[in-house]
Protein backbone atom coordinates (compact mmCIF):
# COMPACT_ATOMS: atom_id res chain seq x y z
CA UNK A 1 0.00 0.00 0.00
CA UNK A 2 1.49 3.31 -1.09
CA UNK A 3 1.68 5.96 1.61
CA UNK A 4 2.69 9.59 1.40
CA UNK A 5 3.63 11.81 4.33
CA UNK A 6 4.20 15.55 4.29
CA UNK A 7 6.67 17.22 6.65
CA UNK A 8 7.89 20.75 7.25
CA UNK A 9 7.28 23.91 9.27
CA UNK A 10 3.71 24.79 10.10
CA UNK A 11 4.42 28.49 10.39
CA UNK A 12 6.20 30.69 7.85
CA UNK A 13 6.72 34.45 7.99
CA UNK A 14 5.48 36.67 5.18
CA UNK A 15 7.99 37.15 2.33
CA UNK A 16 9.89 34.01 3.35
CA UNK A 17 10.05 30.61 1.65
CA UNK A 18 7.70 27.75 2.41
CA UNK A 19 9.49 24.37 2.27
CA UNK A 20 7.79 20.97 2.50
CA UNK A 21 8.91 17.41 1.86
CA UNK A 22 6.82 14.38 0.94
CA UNK A 23 8.14 10.95 1.83
CA UNK A 24 6.77 8.05 -0.20
CA UNK A 25 6.63 4.54 1.23
CA UNK A 26 5.25 1.27 -0.07
CA UNK A 27 6.27 2.08 -3.63
CA UNK A 28 9.09 3.57 -5.64
CA UNK A 29 9.10 7.21 -6.63
CA UNK A 30 11.18 6.13 -9.65
CA UNK A 31 8.27 4.42 -11.41
CA UNK A 32 7.66 5.81 -14.88
CA UNK A 33 3.90 5.28 -14.49
CA UNK A 34 3.41 8.00 -11.93
CA UNK A 35 4.06 11.67 -11.31
CA UNK A 36 4.29 13.36 -7.96
CA UNK A 37 2.15 16.36 -7.12
CA UNK A 38 1.60 19.13 -4.65
CA UNK A 39 -1.97 20.33 -4.10
CA UNK A 40 -3.20 22.83 -1.56
CA UNK A 41 -6.56 23.58 0.00
CA UNK A 42 -7.65 26.85 1.50
CA UNK A 43 -11.09 28.07 2.52
CA UNK A 44 -10.94 30.85 -0.04
CA UNK A 45 -9.72 28.96 -3.08
CA UNK A 46 -10.70 25.35 -2.45
CA UNK A 47 -8.45 22.67 -3.93
CA UNK A 48 -5.65 24.10 -6.07
CA UNK A 49 -3.12 22.04 -7.99
CA UNK A 50 0.39 23.49 -7.60
CA UNK A 51 2.64 21.33 -9.76
CA UNK A 52 4.21 17.93 -10.40
CA UNK A 53 7.53 16.25 -10.90
CA UNK A 54 8.54 13.02 -12.55
CA UNK A 55 11.29 10.84 -11.13
CA UNK A 56 13.45 12.08 -14.00
CA UNK A 57 13.19 15.59 -12.65
CA UNK A 58 10.82 16.94 -15.31
CA UNK A 59 8.41 19.42 -13.77
CA UNK A 60 5.26 21.32 -14.63
CA UNK A 61 3.77 24.10 -12.54
CA UNK A 62 0.45 25.88 -12.38
CA UNK A 63 0.76 29.12 -14.37
CA UNK A 64 -0.58 31.12 -11.43
CA UNK A 65 2.28 29.96 -9.19
CA UNK A 66 5.12 29.08 -11.55
CA UNK A 67 7.16 32.18 -10.80
CA UNK A 68 7.39 31.22 -7.11
CA UNK A 69 7.36 27.40 -7.12
CA UNK A 70 10.12 24.84 -7.32
CA UNK A 71 9.51 21.08 -6.98
CA UNK A 72 12.47 18.75 -6.69
CA UNK A 73 12.95 15.00 -6.25
CA UNK A 74 15.42 12.86 -4.33
CA UNK A 75 15.04 9.32 -5.63
CA UNK A 76 17.62 7.95 -3.18
CA UNK A 77 15.36 8.97 -0.30
CA UNK A 78 12.06 8.34 -2.13
CA UNK A 79 11.11 11.94 -1.46
CA UNK A 80 10.02 15.00 -3.34
CA UNK A 81 9.90 18.56 -2.11
CA UNK A 82 8.11 21.87 -2.58
CA UNK A 83 9.52 25.36 -2.24
CA UNK A 84 7.25 28.39 -2.52
CA UNK A 85 8.95 31.76 -2.29
CA UNK A 86 7.73 35.20 -1.22
CA UNK A 87 4.73 33.85 0.66
CA UNK A 88 1.81 35.97 1.82
CA UNK A 89 -1.25 35.21 3.91
CA UNK A 90 -2.94 34.02 0.71
CA UNK A 91 -0.59 31.03 0.77
CA UNK A 92 -1.99 29.83 4.10
CA UNK A 93 -3.48 26.43 3.35
CA UNK A 94 -3.37 22.72 3.96
CA UNK A 95 -0.72 21.34 1.61
CA UNK A 96 -1.13 17.81 0.27
CA UNK A 97 1.29 15.67 -1.67
CA UNK A 98 -0.36 13.19 -4.02
CA UNK A 99 0.55 10.53 -6.55
CA UNK A 100 -0.76 11.08 -10.05
CA UNK A 101 -1.42 8.16 -12.36
CA UNK A 102 -0.94 8.53 -16.11
CA UNK A 103 -3.82 6.55 -17.57
CA UNK A 104 -6.76 8.54 -16.21
CA UNK A 105 -4.82 11.55 -14.91
CA UNK A 106 -6.21 11.33 -11.39
CA UNK A 107 -4.65 11.56 -7.95
CA UNK A 108 -4.93 8.07 -6.52
CA UNK A 109 -2.94 8.34 -3.30
CA UNK A 110 -2.68 11.38 -1.04
CA UNK A 111 -0.79 12.35 2.06
CA UNK A 112 -2.79 13.38 5.10
CA UNK A 113 -1.98 17.04 4.50
CA UNK A 114 -0.12 19.60 6.57
CA UNK A 115 -1.37 23.04 7.56
CA UNK A 116 0.99 25.87 6.75
CA UNK A 117 0.14 29.27 8.20
CA UNK A 118 1.79 32.43 6.89
CA UNK A 119 1.99 34.93 9.71
CA UNK A 120 4.51 37.17 11.41
CA UNK B 1 -8.89 27.63 -17.68
CA UNK B 2 -11.80 25.21 -17.34
CA UNK B 3 -13.99 26.19 -14.39
CA UNK B 4 -16.02 23.45 -12.70
CA UNK B 5 -19.22 24.55 -10.97
CA UNK B 6 -20.81 22.09 -8.56
CA UNK B 7 -24.38 22.14 -7.34
CA UNK B 8 -26.03 22.16 -4.97
CA UNK B 9 -23.68 23.61 -2.38
CA UNK B 10 -25.19 21.44 0.34
CA UNK B 11 -27.44 18.41 0.11
CA UNK B 12 -29.29 17.25 3.21
CA UNK B 13 -30.92 13.83 2.88
CA UNK B 14 -31.98 10.88 5.00
CA UNK B 15 -30.28 7.47 5.06
CA UNK B 16 -31.44 5.32 2.18
CA UNK B 17 -32.29 8.28 -0.05
CA UNK B 18 -30.70 8.96 -3.43
CA UNK B 19 -28.20 11.81 -3.76
CA UNK B 20 -27.56 13.47 -7.11
CA UNK B 21 -24.56 15.81 -7.36
CA UNK B 22 -23.89 17.94 -10.42
CA UNK B 23 -20.64 19.20 -11.92
CA UNK B 24 -20.82 21.59 -14.85
CA UNK B 25 -17.74 22.62 -16.84
CA UNK B 26 -17.20 25.99 -18.51
CA UNK B 27 -15.97 24.15 -21.62
CA UNK B 28 -16.08 20.58 -22.84
CA UNK B 29 -14.11 18.06 -20.79
CA UNK B 30 -12.91 14.71 -22.04
CA UNK B 31 -14.86 12.02 -20.20
CA UNK B 32 -11.58 10.16 -19.74
CA UNK B 33 -10.36 12.94 -17.52
CA UNK B 34 -13.27 13.69 -15.22
CA UNK B 35 -12.99 12.36 -11.68
CA UNK B 36 -14.83 12.58 -8.39
CA UNK B 37 -13.34 12.63 -4.88
CA UNK B 38 -14.81 12.28 -1.40
CA UNK B 39 -13.33 14.25 1.48
CA UNK B 40 -14.23 13.73 5.12
CA UNK B 41 -13.28 16.25 7.83
CA UNK B 42 -9.58 16.23 8.65
CA UNK B 43 -8.78 13.80 5.84
CA UNK B 44 -7.33 14.00 2.37
CA UNK B 45 -9.60 13.59 -0.64
CA UNK B 46 -10.22 9.99 -1.70
CA UNK B 47 -10.59 9.04 -5.35
CA UNK B 48 -14.09 7.65 -5.99
CA UNK B 49 -14.69 7.81 -9.74
CA UNK B 50 -12.34 8.14 -12.71
CA UNK B 51 -13.04 8.38 -16.40
CA UNK B 52 -16.42 9.93 -15.48
CA UNK B 53 -18.01 6.55 -14.68
CA UNK B 54 -15.50 3.98 -13.40
CA UNK B 55 -15.33 3.24 -9.70
CA UNK B 56 -11.93 3.28 -8.05
CA UNK B 57 -10.74 0.22 -6.13
CA UNK B 58 -12.79 -0.47 -3.01
CA UNK B 59 -15.54 2.06 -3.75
CA UNK B 60 -19.03 0.69 -2.98
CA UNK B 61 -21.32 0.17 -5.94
CA UNK B 62 -23.86 2.63 -4.56
CA UNK B 63 -21.57 5.30 -6.01
CA UNK B 64 -21.88 5.88 -9.74
CA UNK B 65 -20.78 8.55 -12.19
CA UNK B 66 -22.17 9.62 -15.53
CA UNK B 67 -22.11 12.44 -18.03
CA UNK B 68 -20.16 13.85 -20.91
CA UNK B 69 -19.15 17.13 -22.48
CA UNK B 70 -19.90 19.83 -19.92
CA UNK B 71 -22.36 18.05 -17.61
CA UNK B 72 -21.39 15.31 -15.19
CA UNK B 73 -23.21 13.67 -12.29
CA UNK B 74 -22.24 11.69 -9.22
CA UNK B 75 -25.07 9.58 -7.81
CA UNK B 76 -25.18 7.88 -4.45
CA UNK B 77 -28.05 5.43 -4.82
CA UNK B 78 -28.78 4.72 -1.14
CA UNK B 79 -27.17 7.07 1.34
CA UNK B 80 -25.33 5.56 4.29
CA UNK B 81 -24.30 7.57 7.37
CA UNK B 82 -20.64 7.21 6.39
CA UNK B 83 -21.30 9.05 3.11
CA UNK B 84 -21.43 12.33 5.02
CA UNK B 85 -18.60 14.26 3.31
CA UNK B 86 -17.72 16.91 0.76
CA UNK B 87 -17.54 15.68 -2.84
CA UNK B 88 -15.36 17.31 -5.48
CA UNK B 89 -15.19 16.89 -9.22
CA UNK B 90 -11.85 17.32 -10.96
CA UNK B 91 -10.86 17.63 -14.60
CA UNK B 92 -7.65 17.50 -16.57
CA UNK B 93 -7.25 20.07 -19.31
CA UNK B 94 -4.73 22.25 -21.07
CA UNK B 95 -3.78 24.81 -18.46
CA UNK B 96 -3.52 24.79 -15.52
CA UNK B 97 -3.85 21.09 -16.27
CA UNK B 98 -5.95 20.08 -13.25
CA UNK B 99 -8.84 22.03 -11.73
CA UNK B 100 -11.38 21.13 -9.07
CA UNK B 101 -14.94 22.14 -8.41
CA UNK B 102 -15.77 24.00 -5.22
CA UNK B 103 -17.44 20.95 -3.68
CA UNK B 104 -20.87 19.71 -2.61
CA UNK B 105 -21.41 18.95 1.04
CA UNK B 106 -23.63 15.93 1.72
CA UNK B 107 -25.31 15.93 5.10
CA UNK B 108 -27.22 13.00 6.54
CA UNK B 109 -30.38 13.93 8.45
Amino acid sequence: QVQLQESGPGLVKPSQTLSLTCTVSGGSISSADYYWNWIRQSPGKGLEWIGYIYYSGNTYYSPSLKDRVTISVDTSKNQFSLKLTSVTSADTAVYFCARGEERWLTFDYWGQGTLVTVSS
Amino acid sequence: ETVLTQSPGTLSLSPGERATLSCRASQSVSSNYLAWYQQKPGQAPRLLIYGASSRATGVPDRFSGSGSGTDFTLTISRLEPEDCAVYYCQQYGVSPRWTFGQGTKVEIK
